[in-house]
This record gives structure tokens, sequence and C-alpha cells, in this order.
């Protein structure tokens, strides 16, 4: 079965630290990429998104994410972190032979100390 | 944020109890989905709705019926839920088209349900 995994569950950084939080998905064809984020007391609205071309990708608020093919990865990426990036991350996948189906990751909590 | 609301935000109900739980897109997309988020597990996809039909049934039990009157109101009916079911449900839509039937959603605020 497909699945999607976000190994990290919590994250702690101080300001102006790096991330790098991993996002893992079992399919072996062509794939849709998401990563939706959910700030505290609000929605949960998109990052940054993977259809095809350029496997670096950029989204809002300065973050980025790494398609590797061949590593089943799409890793979200920020140099530096502030403190209003503080929320939920959750990593999706869609499988084109399942055009109807998508498929969340558990989400990673991130913490930013001031 | 106004493009996905959703009714009740909290909702209390016992086992044999029914209600509904409302979800109203105003952007004009065409898909619109269900989904529930329990704690430490991942979002679960229940229903999708394209074109007011409904394409998808993510193995979800009966006691839940979704209902798509048009394509910017979506409804979720309950009845005879179990405790477990206590969840946030999340109503979702997007503008799908031939060559990405799956692009950005946007999520609505949830309705936080307690089976009691």
């Amino acid at each position: 079965a497909q699945s999607v995994s976000q190994h990290n569950h919590h994250v702690i950084l101080s300001e102006a630290a790096s991330l790098e939080l991993g996002c893992n998905y079992s399919y072996g064809g062509t794939v849709n990429l998401f990563w939706y984020v959910q700030y505290p007391g609000q929605h949960l609205q998109l990052l940054l998104k993977y259809f095809s071309g350029d496997p670096l990708v950029k989204g809002i608020k300065g973050f980025e994410a790494e398609f590797i093919k061949s590593k089943f990865s799409f890793n979200l990426r920020k140099p530096s972190v502030q403190w209003s990036d503080t929320a939920e991350y959750f990593c999706a996948v869609n499988a084109d032979s399942s055009a109807s189906k998508i498929i969340f990751g558990s989400g990673t909590r991130l913490s930013i100390r001031p | 944020e106004t493009g996905v609301t959703q009714t009740p935000r909290h909702l209390v109900m016992g086992m044999t109890n029914k209600k509904s739980l409302k979800c109203e897109q105003h952007l004009g997309h065409n898909a619109m989905y269900w989904y529930k988020q329990s704690a430490k597990k991942p979002l679960e996809l229940m229903f999708v709705y394209n074109f007011k039909e409904q394409t998808e049934n993510n193995s979800v039990p009966s006691r839940f019926s979704p209902e798509c009157p048009n394509s910017s109101h979506l409804f979720l009916h309950l009845h005879t839920l179990q405790p477990e079911d206590s969840a946030l449900y999340l109503c979702a839509s997007s503008q799908t088209s031939g060559s990405n039937p799956w692009d950005t959603q946007y999520f609505g605020p949830g309705t936080r349900l307690t089976v009691l």
C-alpha cells in the first residue's frame, strides 16, 4: 500500500537555525508532491508543490523542497527559521495511478524558540 | 480567510444522535473533499466529489453519509457514531482539470466533533 512517512514528529529549533523536515513515500511511478502547513489557530494551507520539471521547488515564506526520485523523498528546507514558522507541517503525495487519492503524512510539529 | 467555511465549528453528540456537518466554498471550485484528522494520525481522505459526483469513498463506514447538492456545498450526515469517530473533520475544495486532477486544496477550519 502507498504510504507517506514523516519521521520527525516534533522538531525544536532556535531562531536562525536551518531546517530540514523529512518526507519519504512509497510508490514507484509518477507522483505529485505537496507540503501543507497549519499555523496555530489557522487553516491548513499549501506551502509548495511539485508536479514536474525542476525538482527543486520554491514555496512561500522562504521554504523550498527537493524531489529526489531515487530516494523517494521530498524534504522541506529553510536556511534560517523564524519564530513565526512555528506550525505543523504535512507532506502529501498523489500517485497518478490513483487519481482520486491523496495520502498525507502524520505531520511534523515545528517549535521555534525565540 | 473565508474561502471555505464549515459549520458548526464544534459539535458534541451522543451515539444515538443524528447530526450534519456543512461546508461551503466561495472559490468557484469544482471539487470538494471531506477529511478526518485524528490526534497523532495522518490526515485521512474520506470522500471526494468532482462536479457534484462522488468519485472516491475511502472505505468509510456507512454511518458517515456525504451529500453534495451543488459544487459549492458539501454535507456530511452523521448517525449512530462511535466514540472513536471523535476527531476534527476538515472540508477542502480545489479546481481540478483533466491534466491535474489534484491541485492545490483549500481547507476550511474544521468541525471538532466529540462523540460521547
